[in-house]
């Protein structure tokens, strides 16, 4: 079974601090890695993508890949409140390239 | 306006009842999915289509059924041999072929058995 593990939080940073959230996954082909936000009620919004071992900027957001380790992070620097919402990371496996969703860490940021 | 819509937003079922949940995108994309969300948990494939007039299970697609006559439209049926189906109904596209499958989500409907 191919599994994507999230800690759950939650998580609560103050606003203007950076918010770290951590993934991990278990199959060692999978190629494509994905954070998801999504606000309460809503449905999941893609807000990063990373397909190669590094990092990846996209404004206030970093993603993060090490393959050997098999870890995926997000890094949202100077938090807003805005930014208050469950993250999921999710990753690609398979011949059809089927996303496997991890079970969210729930974030909260403090005016 | 491209994107996906999804109705109805919230749907109650009777017992014993069969469901439809509409799905229609106006992305151009080939591949179209069905995920399930319960309170707390990630998302949870139950069917997907890579291309009209097929389809392919997911991890729990026991109690539901799916068709995909037009590349735009994948309807998701919810029928009575589906025990538990109160939850979070989400449907999803992206671009085939596609490496990396960013899949893009629509805004979900809320199905509660009575």
């Amino acid at each position: 079974q191919k599994e994507v593990e999230q800690n759950s939080g939650p998580l609560s940073v103050p606003e203007g601090a950076i918010a770290s959230l951590n993934c991990t996954y278990s199959d060692r082909g999978s190629q494509s890695f994905f954070w998801y936000r999504q606000y309460s009620g809503k449905s999941p919004e893609l807000i990063m993508s990373i397909y190669s071992n590094g990092d990846k900027e996209d404004g206030r957001f970093t993603a993060q890949l090490n393959k050997a380790s098999q870890y995926v992070s997000l890094l949202i620097r100077d938090s807003q409140p805005s930014d208050s919402a469950t993250y999921l990371c999710a990753s690609t496996s398979g011949s059809a390239r089927q996303l496997t969703f991890g079970s969210g860490t729930q974030l909260t940021v403090l005016p | 306006d491209g994107g996906i819509t999804q109705s109805p937003k919230y749907l109650f079922r009777k017992e014993g009842q069969n469901v439809t949940l509409s799905c229609e995108q106006n992305l151009n994309h080939d591949a179209m999915y069905w995920y399930r969300q319960d309170p707390g948990q990630g998302l949870r494939l139950i069917y997907y289509s890579q291309i009209v007039n097929d389809f392919q299970k997911g991890d729990i697609a026991e109690g539901y059924s799916v068709s995909r006559e037009k590349k735009e439209s994948f309807p998701l049926t919810v029928t009575s041999a589906q025990k538990n189906p109160t939850a979070f109904y989400l449907c999803a596209s992206s671009i085939i072929p596609n490496t990396y499958n960013e899949q893009f989500f629509g805004p979900g409907t809320r199905l509660t058995v009575l």
